[in-house]
């Protein structure tokens, strides 16, 4: 099983500030199967990219992903106030499993 | 619009079974892969299963390995999950979820979300 870590745990920035997050693997991901997903209390979980830099169907252009191998990051240009939530990683290249999550909150 | 409504959770006592389903409608059924995620209460989310376009693989988390078995019937449009000798740690929101690609395998990302079943195991 591929074991996917996040960090931070917690980021804390205010509107309009770059939020840089990294998820890793502990062994290369195949094909970059590589997916991130926003969760706010109470709703089901939103796919933001997959393919590690592909973004999903009606997902703003401030949302970009990157990376390869073992080392992924997700990078949310200018955060907006509705972008503070919960992001997850997940890895699909073998049976999937997702990371613990990076909490975004307002400082 | 694509909308997967689940149904089937409850509360049911540890060893026994539930049976869960999910109403697909607004795509194609019967060209995605599927899959069951769940999510423990204030936890993250977890893959428990997924099913290929057309049930050919068929992939199950290790906790539930032996005990879950998912299913679909793309004449009716619906996935199924069948869970067996539930635990206390099977308790949590279960989500039906598509795949993004068509004709993928039974692992992938997921693009559209029910909102979700609560299954409670306590006796």
């Amino acid at each position: 099983e591929i074991v996917l870590t996040q960090s931070p745990a917690t980021l804390s920035l205010s509107p309009g500030e770059r939020a840089t997050l990294s998820c890793g693997a502990s062994q290369s991901v195949s094909s970059s199967y590589l997916a991130w997903y926003q969760q706010k209390p109470g709703l089901a979980p939103r796919l933001l990219i997959y393919d590690a830099s592909s973004r999903a169907t009606g997902i703003p252009d401030r949302f970009s992903g990157s990376g390869s191998g073992t080392d992924f990051t997700l990078t949310i240009s200018r955060l907006e106030p509705e972008d503070f939530a919960v992001y997850y990683c997940q890895q699909y290249g073998s049976s999937p499993t997702f990371g613990p999550g990076t909490k975004v909150d307002i400082k | 619009e694509v909308q997967l409504v689940e149904s089937g959770g409850g509360l049911v006592q540890p060893g026994r079974s539930l049976r869960l389903s999910c109403a697909a409608s607004g795509f194609t059924f019967d060209d995605y892969a599927m899959h069951w995620v769940r999510q423990a209460p204030g936890k993250g989310l977890e893959w428990v299963s997924g099913i290929s376009w057309n049930s050919g693989s068929i992939g199950y988390a290790d906790s539930v390995k032996g005990r879950f078995t998912i299913s679909r019937d793309n004449a009716k449009n619906s996935l199924y999950l069948q869970m067996n000798s539930l635990r206390a740690e099977d308790t949590a929101l279960y989500y039906c979820a598509k795949d993004v690609k068509t004709y993928s395998s039974s692992s992938g990302a997921f693009d559209y979300w029910g909102q979700g079943t609560l299954v409670t195991v306590s006796s």
